[in-house]
């Protein structure tokens, strides 16, 4: 079936490094969603990509949608504890559903 | 910022019993969903809900499962014979408009707890 993955499951960084997650899906994605949950949180989303080769800023994030709308990344500059978390993509892979990759666990060290 | 609310935040039931999840949307939406996400692991989806119907299932959401939305605010899981798998906790989850932004806004969720 249609999948999303992505890597890295964990990541640990020092305060003040990059961080980037990358997404990837085993179809066309029509759109691509981004989210965060906090440790104990619920899913909050971030943003959404919808065009071919999309470039997206919010402050420190970068948000990328690949030409082929099959892979997307999220890089994060110069990290802070508050960006602690678990980082989602989320693909519709069809008319009403949306599949969740397994998520990159990100820890700051302070 | 507009909430969507789930009820209870913790369930505890015995192995066959049934669990009845609650979630109010926010109030103006019109596509609701429901996504487990075992301790740890990813973001299940479970079902998709519009116009009075389900619009999308996966393979977990099989004949023990069923939603509803009994009335204009309440949309509802429920889970007819509980399995110790159904363990997780439950997201409900709700948006507003088709084109443009497809944002899924989330509940605090219901951890079910199958003894």
């Amino acid at each position: 079936g249609q999948q999303v993955m992505q890597i890295p499951q964990y990541q640990h960084v020092q305060e003040g490094e990059d961080f980037t997650t990358y997404c990837n899906s085993s179809t066309t994605l029509s759109n691509i969603q981004w989210y965060k949950q906090r440790p104990g949180g619920h899913p909050v989303f971030l943003i959404q990509l919808v065009k071919s080769g999309e470039v997206k800023k919010q402050k420190r994030l970068t948000f990328q949608f690949g030409e082929a709308k099959k892979n997307s990344s999220l890089h994060i500059t110069a990290t802070q504890t508050t960006d602690v978390g678990t980082y989602f993509c989320a693909g519709k892979t069809s008319y009403d559903k949306v599949i969740f990759g397994p998520g990159t666990s990100l820890s700051v060290i302070p | 910022e507009p909430e969507v609310t789930q009820t209870p935040s913790h369930q505890v039931t015995q192995m066959g019993q049934e669990v009845i999840l609650r979630c109010v949307p926010i109030s103006n939406h019109l596509y609701f969903y429901w996504y487990r996400q075992i301790l740890g692991q990813k973001v299940e989806f479970l079902v998709s809900f519009y116009n009075n119907e389900i619009s999308e299932k996966s393979e977990i959401f099989d004949d023990q499962f069923s939603v509803e939305r009994p009335d204009g605010s309440n949309f509802t899981l429920k889970i007819r014979s509980t399995k110790l798998e159904d363990s997780a906790m439950y997201f409900c989850a709700s948006r507003g408009y088709r084109d443009g932004g497809e944002k899924l806004f989330f509940g605090s969720g219901t951890q079910l707890s199958v003894l």
